[in-house]
């Protein structure tokens, strides 16, 4: 069982609809990264939570530190967030990497 | 404030033979992770340079190596390889303060290597 895991694996939906990505994890962890990937590879960080909520234009992105669960949420999902969205977790153990998701593959539809 | 680069963007390779790629961190970041993306998964942690020597290691081979420089650019070398190293490699600067605290990492847009 991977350290990470995203839900869903691949999400489709109409341009407008409110979009929501899983993430949980397995380990105690000093942050969670949530970044987004286009085709061609170029990574962008989007949040780095440790608690809370945090919310960026039409991002919110929420952690649960007791159940191990973080939630990406778009709001007025549009064509150009089409892009892979991935969940990064920082272990608490002291240790220097980031742990990846496998990714979720997001499309949006005009 | 320039950001991540890496070069080359593109690269292909033969088995056996030994390849070099270069990252240069966001200017004020003292620290560089790379990772490897293969296709259709997350990126996987290679190893971590802190001022100029390694401070973290991932699963890889020993024919995986590093420098970092001390512009806080880095190099990562591979050796003798083979086609399943095919593969995004992307590195990642950050500014780290001490034990503990952490900062956001920076990502670079990777090189894409083929082994043939």
């Amino acid at each position: 069982k991977n350290e990470v895991e995203q839900s869903p694996q691949n999400l489709t939906a109409q341009e407008g609809e409110f979009i929501t990505i899983n993430c949980s994890y397995s380990v105690g962890i000093s942050a969670l990264h949530w970044l987004q990937q286009h085709p061609g590879g170029g990574i962008v960080s989007l949040f780095m939570l440790s608690s809370g909520k945090k919310k960026h234009g039409r991002l919110i992105a929420t952690i649960n530190i007791q159940e191990k669960h973080s939630s990406l949420h778009i709001t007025a999902s549009h064509p150009r967030d089409s892009a892979v969205y991935i969940c990064a977790v920082r272990s608490s153990q002291g240790a220097q990497k980031l742990v990846f998701g496998q990714g979720t593959r997001l499309t949006i539809n005009p | 404030e320039t950001g991540v680069t890496q070069s080359p963007t593109h690269l292909i390779k033969t088995r056996g033979q030994q390849v070099t790629l270069r990252c240069s961190s966001q200017s004020g970041h003292n620290t560089v992770s790379w990772y490897q993306q293969a296709l259709g998964q997350g990126p996987q942690f290679i190893f971590q340079y802190y001022r100029e020597e390694e401070n973290g290691r991932g699963n890889f081979p020993p024919r995986f190596s590093g420098l970092q420089f001390p512009n806080y650019s880095s190099e990562l070398n591979v050796n003798a390889l083979e086609l399943d190293d095919s593969a995004l490699y992307l590195c990642a600067s950050s500014s780290f303060r001490g034990t503990g605290i952490y900062n956001e990492q920076f990502f670079g847009p990777g090189t894409r290597l083929t082994v043939l």
